[in-house]
């Protein structure tokens, strides 16, 4: 079974689109996360939700909002899609808030890769 | 803030030789630190982490790394290198009270047959 999964694995879409990514986690874990890959590689994250709370909302345009129906599901909605969001972005969880103790980890899906044409 | 820096964007070693991926970090207080991988078109997975508990840490394929706090540093070895462990391997650091990870930007490594 798939811990972390996201939906799609590929996105390719025109400028000024509105675009969703789904992610589910299996794990039962109370916190998830999503992160943006650039094409450097360069990981930043975006948004962190524990138990349906927004914790982390870092400096992100307002045309990206996530949505986190349950615990077990955090998506990302993008509206008017622009060239520079071309990205990979993954979903992660970890049993807790903050996924730094000692026995927790951050796990990742698989990533999706978005392409702004 | 805290941060982390990744010396070499690019490493290549032989088949059998030492790995050796450096990591430096920049806290105010000893911080937790992470090392992940990244395989060809996967997410990220954990190596390793230190939490204080030993400043000698061991991961999953071999891997290892040793927290300096004199060179504020957390090198991850391996020594012997194999064909599978060519991949992204991402250095992250954060502090011990609440707050987000922070990645370094990468060290792509690359096993030369």
């Amino acid at each position: 079974d798939t811990a972390v999964s996201q939906t799609p694995k590929y996105l390719v879409t025109q400028m000024g689109n509105d675009k969703s990514i789904k992610c589910e986690q299996n794990l039962g874990h109370d916190t998830m996360y999503w992160y943006k890959q650039d094409s450097k590689k360069f990981l930043k994250i975006m948004f962190s939700y524990n138990n349906k709370e927004l914790i982390i909302n870092e400096t992100v345009p307002n045309r990206f909002s996530p949505k986190s129906p349950d615990k077990a599901h955090l998506n990302l909605h993008i509206n008017s899609l622009e060239l520079g969001d071309s990205a990979v972005y993954f979903c992660a969880s970890s049993q807790g808030r903050w996924a730094g103790g000692t026995t927790d980890t951050q796990y990742f899906g698989p990533g999706t890769r978005l392409t702004v044409l | 803030a805290q941060s982390v820096t990744q010396l070499g964007s690019h490493v290549s070693v032989s088949e059998g030789a030492l790995v050796l991926l450096r990591c430096n970090y920049s806290s105010s207080v000893p911080p937790y630190l992470f090392w992940y991988v990244q395989y060809p078109n996967q997410g990220l997975q954990l190596l390793l982490k230190y939490t204080s508990a030993a400043t000698l840490v061991k991961g999953i394929n071999g891997f290892e790394a040793e927290f300096k706090k004199s060179e504020t540093s957390f090198h991850l070895t391996k020594p012997s290198a194999h064909m599978s462990d060519a991949a992204e391997y991402f250095c992250a650091v954060r502090k011990r009270e609440n707050e987000k990870l922070t990645f370094g930007t990468g060290t792509r490594l690359t096993i030369i047959p």
